[in-house]
């Protein structure tokens, strides 16, 4: 079973704005991730949290995590058209030697 | 630099055919993955490996096998083909999984079973 879900599945907002996911786990984790995937393509990794940080910014995205209610959230500051793709988070537990998926969220930026 | 490779890039089988996929990288990773993305849904792990000649189940490993006979190369192999098995299929690797688990995907696999 998969350990995140994102909230919402699905995100439509005009070229400029702030674009806001979320994504939640079930257990303890080592780092948690996110992930971008333009339709038909691979995922390309954004950035990675450990779990002892508490924010972490690259370029126009600001990455939380808050391990005591186990959520994260993903912030696009001034989108743009090319941010139009699904965003994934994945985590790993201590000790794991893989990642586990949430099923995505389908951003679409508007012009 | 390829990164993560896959090949073929798109194959159409019909039932109980076989075929193999295959992926290889060329950042001397430890790590290899196999996923399947379904319409609509995030990655699904078939199976991974951890180093030359290991293998490993995942999420969902029923109807697939995959060999890592060489560091660069995973491969994985349909025995007996289903239209379940009808997906995306994304190989990705790490460098060392739980210390470097920042995974490179390559470009996926579409596979129609019909």
């Amino acid at each position: 079973s998969q350990q995140g879900e994102e909230d919402p599945q699905a995100l439509s907002i005009q070229e400029g704005e702030n674009a806001t996911m979320n994504c939640s786990y079930k257990t303890s984790i080592n780092n948690l991730q996110w992930y971008r995937q333009n339709s038909g393509r691979g995922l390309v990794h954004l950035i990675l949290i450990r779990s002892n940080e508490r924010e972490k910014h690259s370029g126009r995205l600001r990455v939380t995590l808050d391990t005591s209610k186990k959520s994260s959230s993903l912030l696009i500051t001034a989108s743009r058209a090319a941010d139009t793709a699904s965003y994934f988070c994945a985590t790993d537990a201590s000790g794991a030697q893989k990642l586990v998926f949430g099923q995505g969220t389908r951003l679409t930026i508007n012009p | 630099n390829a990164g993560v490779t896959q090949t073929p890039k798109f194959r159409v089988l019909k039932t109980g055919q076989s075929m193999t996929l295959l992926c290889a990288q060329d950042m001397n990773h430890e790590y290899m993955y196999w996923y399947r993305q379904d319409p609509g849904m995030g990655l699904r792990l078939i199976h991974y490996s951890v180093g030359e000649g290991t293998t490993a189940k995942g999420e969902v490993p029923d109807g697939y096998n995959v060999s890592r006979l060489k560091k660069q190369n995973f491969l994985l192999g349909l025995e007996s083909a289903a239209p379940s098995q009808t997906s995306v299929y994304f190989c990705a690797s790490s460098l060392f999984g739980g210390q470097a688990p920042t995974q490179y995907f390559g470009p996926g696999t579409r596979l129609l079973v019909l």
